[in-house]
């Protein structure tokens, strides 16, 4: 019974290539977040989503466009790609917006 | 905003205990977190303080003081799987509640 689960696992693309991740949870959690944990390990908030609104939308370029489509899944698009995009992105969910996050298993992206 | 600073690295012996400390500058403060992450996994949810002292977890315990924006992490009996990075993160008291994490300490657990 996977809680947090994020497709694809790994994603090898090339520069101006547009992709999207998709997460998906299964703990009846009303708020789902996105993170980007780049080669440092530094682990920053892109977007956060409760009840299916927009809540965090820290600074991002617009390339980056999530969406969630109902309160168990929440999806990143990322549009013309960029080497500086390579990292890996994680999906995390939790009752109420800033408790205890459980994450997914992230998706490493790499961008040639 | 929200200012985290915890060491960048540690090294602790198999069986012995360590303190991970992270210390915090806030403009508003509810509550700290700690989160464990192995090396190409997931971080994993360990502790919460919200109010002043000591929560013990079996072999860990969590401490948090806000008047001295501090925090430490206290692992006891230290295990080869301990091995892992430790993240320090603090959720503010805005209406959202935003949670900043810290970049992390990587313990490393030798025999």
């Amino acid at each position: 019974d996977t809680a947090v689960s994020q497709t694809p696992k790994y994603l090898v693309t090339q520069m101006g290539n547009d992709k999207s991740i998709k997460c998906e949870q299964n703990l009846g959690h009303d708020t789902m977040y996105w993170y980007k944990q780049d080669s440092k390990k530094f682990l920053k908030i892109m977007f956060s989503y409760n009840n299916k609104e927009l809540i965090i939308n820290e600074t991002v370029p617009n390339r980056f466009s999530p969406k969630s489509p109902d309160k168990a899944h929440l999806n990143l698009h990322i549009n013309s790609l960029e080497l500086g995009d390579s990292a890996v992105y994680f999906c995390a969910s939790s009752q109420g917006h800033g408790y205890e996050q459980y994450f997914g298993p992230g998706t490493r992206l790499t961008v040639t | 905003g929200q200012n985290i600073d915890q060491p960048t690295e540690m090294t602790a012996t198999e069986g012995a205990i360590v303190q991970i400390n992270c210390t915090y500058q806030t403009s508003g403060f509810n509550g700290l977190f700690w989160y464990q992450q192995h090396a190409g996994e997931a971080p994993t949810f360990l502790s919460y303080n919200v109010l002043d002292g000591l929560e013990e977890k079996g072999r860990f315990s969590s401490f948090l003081s806000r008047s001295k924006g501090y925090s430490y992490l206290l692992l006891k009996e230290l295990q080869m799987k301990d091995s892992a990075s430790y993240l320090c993160a603090v959720r503010d008291s805005g209406g959202y509640q935003k949670v900043t994490f810290g970049t992390g300490t990587k313990l490393q657990v030798i025999p």
